[in-house]
């Protein structure tokens, strides 16, 4: 079973490139996350997808797009990197359990802005 | 949102039982209860989940008392695999509508 499934696993860009960041599960979850993780920090949320078709600002959305594709695939987009967006990227995806949500992380993507 | 407050970090030693606690003043009654552990270099994973009294897997138990305000995630007899960073979240799918906040997390550290 693949879950969760992050490319690329690592990247360098340089400060104004772009670059998307993939992810796809196979679960057939319903919802999709997106998260940032800094040095010492916890996860701050960028965007989510609730169901497919639909995507919601998080708490740290500023200078990111995300794009649901499908059902399976939840893409997050650098229109134009800065050395701020520097940090570890984590892309989730959630089951309901009753009422509490369980989330399936991938394995993550180091991004570093030069 | 449920905000929840942790200690930043714990030690402890092989073998011995850990329990982290998390304070949720103002959980809400369709709010559950769910922990994460987190290696370095991975993603955060599924350790538990409840809503109120005592649930327990093979990994650990979670303990929530009757007023629901703080939960205890219990580790028994842990070994040095299971230093970690560990998360407390509270939040339900209706309110939250999916979305699930963590803070820094605890920082559990076990030593030989």
């Amino acid at each position: 079973n693949a879950g969760v499934t992050q490319t690329p696993k690592f990247q360098v860009l340089k400060t104004g490139q772009s670059m998307t960041l993939q992810c796809a599960q196979d679960m057939n979850h319903n919802s999709m996350y997106w998260y940032r993780q800094d040095p010492g920090m916890g996860l701050r949320l960028i965007y989510y997808s609730a169901s497919e078709g639909t995507t919601d600002k998080g708490e740290v959305p500023n200078g990111y797009n995300v794009s649901r594709l499908n059902k399976r695939e939840f893409s997050l987009r650098l229109e134009s990197a800065a050395p701020s967006q520097t940090s570890v990227y984590f892309c989730a995806s959630s089951e309901a359990r009753g009422q509490g949500e369980k989330l399936f992380f991938g394995s993550g993507t180091q991004l570093s802005v030069l | 949102l449920a905000k929840t407050t942790q200690p930043i970090s714990m030690d402890s030693y092989e073998g011995q039982e850990v329990n982290i606690t998390c304070s949720h003043n103002n959980i809400a009654t369709n709010d559950y209860i769910t922990w994460y552990q987190q290696f370095p270099s991975q993603g955060p994973r599924f350790i538990i989940q409840g809503y109120k009294t005592k649930v327990t897997n093979e990994v650990a138990s979670l303990f929530i008392p009757a007023d629901r305000k703080s939960s205890t995630l219990s580790l028994p007899r842990v070994s040095l695999s299971d230093t970690a960073v560990y998360y407390c979240l509270v939040g339900d799918r209706g309110s939250t509508l999916g979305r699930l906040y963590f803070g820094r997390g605890t920082q559990l550290t076990v030593w030989p």
